[in-house]
């Protein structure tokens, strides 16, 4: 299997369940990102990871930890989410952080109920 | 402020010629990215400029003007699995990518 993958495909959850959002990526690179993707918003960038370290938390409630055990693999562990935090979640990874030749997954499309 | 301003939607015809803008406020510029997405897919990479001009890749092309802070993808030949939306994104001085919000391309046949 080749580039991004994100399981699961689609997740509803009520605000009181605890759930996790997986991604692998299969290039060999060294950043990998998390971004919420709300319709007719821009890309948020939520979290960064070089080389298994964070880089980067813009400013994202604790509801939302991420976890990066190796470079191949991350994960977004949800809890006590809102509605408002309905939106598709993307993954991507890169080379470096810098962004050039990102690559992103297919997303997971969240519902809070 | 840093912010992307780009349509929010378009339409053009198949077979046609279409231009996507794109104009940019960022503390600093390192590139520009044009990224493609079909409703429920990934978004795909479609180009990269950091110098001023135009740069061709089949009938796609994309124009950078630095100074005016401004961009534009060009699609030829328009086809139906060219309906997707096409997000401009601009890297500021800090490496951090600023996002547009997208432009819906509709192609009619």
């Amino acid at each position: 299997e080749t580039g991004v993958t994100q399981t699961p495909r689609h997740l509803v959850m009520g605000m009181t369940n605890k759930k996790s959002l997986k991604c692998e990526q299969h290039l060999g690179h060294n950043a990998m990102y998390w971004y919420k993707q709300s319709a007719k918003k821009p890309l948020e960038l939520m979290f960064v990871y070089s080389l298994e370290e964070r880089v980067e938390n813009n400013s994202v409630p604790s509801r939302f930890s991420p976890e990066c055990p190796n470079s191949s693999h991350l994960f977004l562990h949800l809890h006590t989410l809102q509605p408002e935090d309905s939106a598709l979640y993307l993954c991507a990874s890169s080379p470096g952080t810098d962004y050039r030749e990102q690559f992103f997954g297919p997303g997971t499309r969240l519902t809070v109920l | 402020g840093q912010n992307i301003d780009q349509p929010t939607e378009m339409t053009a015809t198949e077979g046609a010629i279409v231009q996507i803008n794109c104009t940019y406020q960022t503390s600093g510029f390192n590139g520009l990215f044009w990224y493609q997405q079909h409703a429920g897919e990934a978004p795909t990479f479609l180009s990269y400029n950091v110098l001023d001009g135009l740069e061709e890749k089949g009938r796609f092309s994309s124009f950078l003007s630095r100074s005016k802070g401004y961009s534009y993808l060009l699609l030829k030949e328009l086809q139906m699995k060219d309906s997707a939306s096409y997000l401009c994104a601009a890297l500021d001085s800090n490496y951090q990518l600023i996002w547009g919000a997208g432009t819906k391309l509709i192609i009619k046949p």
